[in-house]
């Protein structure tokens, strides 16, 4: 299994909504990943989780807020979002975040959020 | 920083070959892999080549990687319409990095 799983695959939500993102794998992976991917750009790393902890925080606002809250589970809170963070939301794992190791990322396929 | 580059469109006519070229800049990168994404999907991984190697085959796919001139490329035999994606690099360094991505177009 190679999978990792996104919910809910669209999202419609308004500025002073609160809602949440939820991914999950069952590959034993311990690093886990968030991308922000707007239309014909490339995944822009959010944050990554490494053994459940929180490693890399890629100066992503507050109205963004990661929760890991198990080794096969990643959510992103979201809470007073603006129009403009409209975009898919990618999550991707790995075995780990190490450098040099054949850590392939495998992703999602993605929450398509959109923000009204 | 680690910088990759891709150029930006590739269009083919169904059953010649794709050549899709990517440059990095981080020489410590040990794995370097293609993912293909389709409109309104996630990143499918393709295939991946290990630093060491000049030349990796599988099934149609074969990468090449010139780890001096830190050039690696893609090229998809036989292409067909199914094949019409954009196809991103990414090297493996602390965190996939990931270049701007080459949409393939794919002519009947």
């Amino acid at each position: 299994d190679t999978e990792v799983t996104q919910t809910p695959k669209h999202l419609v939500m308004g500025m002073t909504n609160k809602k949440s993102l939820k991914c999950e794998q069952h590959m034993g992976h311990r690093a886990m990943y968030w991308y922000k991917q707007k239309a014909k750009k490339p995944p822009e790393l959010m944050f990554v989780y490494s053994y459940e902890k929180l490693s890399i925080n890629e100066s992503v606002p507050s109205r963004f807020s990661p929760e890991c809250p198990n080794s096969s589970l990643l959510n992103l809170h979201l809470h007073a979002l603006q129009p403009e963070d409209s975009a898919l939301y990618l999550c991707a794992s790995s075995q780990g975040e190490a450098s040099g190791s054949k850590s392939e990322a495998f992703f999602g396929q993605g929450t398509r959020l959109t923000v009204v | 920083g680690e910088d990759v580059e891709q150029s930006l469109f590739l269009s083919v006519r169904e059953g010649d070959s794709s050549v899709i070229n990517c440059t990095y800049t981080d020489s410590s990168s040990t794995y370097l892999y293609w993912y293909k994404q389709e409109p309104g999907a996630g990143l499918q991984l393709l295939t991946y080549i290990f630093s060491n190697m000049d030349m990796k085959q599988d099934q149609r796919l074969t990468v090449l990687l010139n780890k001096k001139d830190k050039h690696l490329s893609l090229r998809i035999a036989d292409t067909q319409t199914g094949d019409s994606a954009i196809y991103f690099c990414a090297e493996r360094g602390y965190i996939p990095t990931f270049g701007r991505g080459t949409s393939l177009i794919v002519h009947p």
